[in-house]
């Protein structure tokens, strides 16, 4: 079974600046999808930024990118110019193309963005 | 607007209860998913549903029941037999689980407290 592992329960960063959210996973697949989804204190769930595993270039939406290394089994999230309203809880997971979208969720990283 | 409505947000159960939250879409999507949400931990999926009338188990369907008498409707009923039930419960839906890249929806949650 696929485990999602997300090691920062916390972070912080300064307005502005950059911060980088971790996350590893484990598969013995070679085709997946992954996914980073941003909870707000409003508790909706919002999808940030998608990678198809066998896409080498790393996805990019606006100031969110991410650091895909497959063979490390690594798909960290950079968000760039940080800005209030990035403040949020993070999940990173995991999509098998075998098991019809199901997704597997990591525990999180609660993002603070100080002023 | 086409979305996933969820109700209600709050819910309470007493001892013994059978409770049903309500999940709602109109987006013609044919997947639908329910997901728990403790404290601490990521998204753990309790049930999903792929077409009208076939449902499957999650990872954590005991003390669980869903119907999928509809395909905009896939409500989740927490019977007496979950013991602690006290969670933040999660639709989504999805247009076709065939295709890979397919995106997961969620609506805005169900608060469910034990009285």
């Amino acid at each position: 079974a696929q485990t999602v592992t997300q090691s920062q329960p916390e972070m912080s960063v300064q307005e502005a600046e950059t911060v980088t959210l971790s996350c590893t996973y484990d598969t013995s697949e070679s085709d997946y999808y992954l996914f980073w989804y941003k909870q707000p204190p409003s508790r909706q769930m919002i999808l940030v930024i998608r990678q198809e595993a066998y896409k080498q270039q790393n996805a990019t939406e606006n100031r969110f990118s991410v650091n895909f290394q497959k063979a490390a089994k690594s798909f960290s999230l950079k968000i760039s110019d940080s800005q209030l309203g990035d403040a949020a809880m993070y999940f990173c997971a995991y999509r098998s193309l075998e098991y019809g979208n199901k997704l597997v969720f990591g525990a999180g990283t609660i993002l603070r963005v100080k002023s | 607007d086409g979305g996933i409505t969820q109700s209600p947000k709050y819910l309470f159960r007493k001892e013994g209860q059978n409770v049903t939250l309500s999940c709602e879409q109109n987006l013609n999507h044919d997947a639908m998913y329910w997901y728990r949400q403790d404290p601490g931990q990521g998204l753990r999926l309790i049930y999903y549903s792929q077409i009208v009338n076939d449902f499957q188990k999650g990872d954590i369907a005991e003390g669980y029941s869903v119907s999928r008498e509809k395909k905009e409707s896939f409500p989740l009923t927490v019977t007496s037999a979950q013991k602690n039930p006290t969670a933040f419960y999660l639709c989504a839906s999805t247009a076709s689980t065939k295709i890979a890249k397919n995106i997961q929806y969620f609506g805005a949650g169900t608060r469910l407290s034990v009285l």
